[in-house]
């Protein structure tokens, strides 16, 4: 089955700096990519996602870039703000089945 | 509207106790999920259902029973659980068309087993 790696496993950065987060995966098959954002006591929450036939995807600060050779996809987050400060999740996702990491806490301070 | 509501949002039971989570959506969404997430863990997949029929289930003990009565509902009926049973329960919805599944969360049922 898939299994998806995410690092760092928390990130700290001063407001108005960039965060980037990384995932790798491990079946081939896999050909869709989500991030969520989850605050506490809430559902994860999609932020951004990118298809295995696109590279790149970007939605004002946030930006998803996919290496399908590698099997690596990532996350990058500019100009950061404290409400950014969530715990983000990268999934990898085959039809219905769905497989995530093990999720990144990242803390903005202002 | 991309909301998934589940009922209760809080549940506390006893091992011997039987009760039902609840789930509902009303975007047409065909496929609905059940994960379990534990504190400081990434959601784990439970069961999928693909048009009111069971897909996937990940080998979850016989005392969680999925139950999805229409296109709209989904039920997870509980069962003589055990401690280490408490967690956030999560229920999502998502369309099953094209190679996109994007996946609506609800905010969860926190579950505390005594």
């Amino acid at each position: 089955g898939e299994n998806v790696e995410q690092h760092p496993s928390t990130l700290s950065v001063q407001e108005g700096d960039s965060a980037v987060i990384k995932c790798t995966y491990s079946d081939s098959a896999s050909n869709y990519f989500p991030w969520y954002k989850q605050e506490l006591g809430k559902g994860p929450q999609l932020i951004i996602d990118i298809r295995s036939n696109v590279g790149e995807k970007k939605d004002q600060r946030i930006a998803v870039t996919l290496n399908k050779t590698a099997k690596h996809f990532s996350l990058h987050i500019t100009e950061t703000q404290p409400e950014d400060s969530a715990v983000y999740f990268c999934a990898a996702s085959n039809n219905n089945d769905m497989r995530f990491g093990a999720g990144t806490r990242l803390t903005v301070k202002p | 509207d991309t909301e998934v509501t589940q009922t209760p949002k809080h549940l506390v039971m006893g091992m011997t106790n039987k009760k039902s989570l609840k789930c509902e959506q009303h975007m047409g969404h065909r496929a609905m999920y059940w994960y379990k997430q534990k504190a400081k863990k990434p959601p784990e997949l439970m069961f999928v259902y693909s048009y009111e029929k069971l897909s996937i289930n990940e080998s979850v003990p016989s005392r969680f029973s999925p139950e999805c009565p229409n296109s709209s509902l989904l039920n997870l009926h509980l069962h003589a659980l055990q401690p280490e049973d408490s967690a956030l329960y999560l229920c999502a919805s998502s369309q099953l068309r094209g190679d996109k599944n994007i996946q609506y969360f609800g905010a969860g049922t926190r579950l505390s087993v005594l």
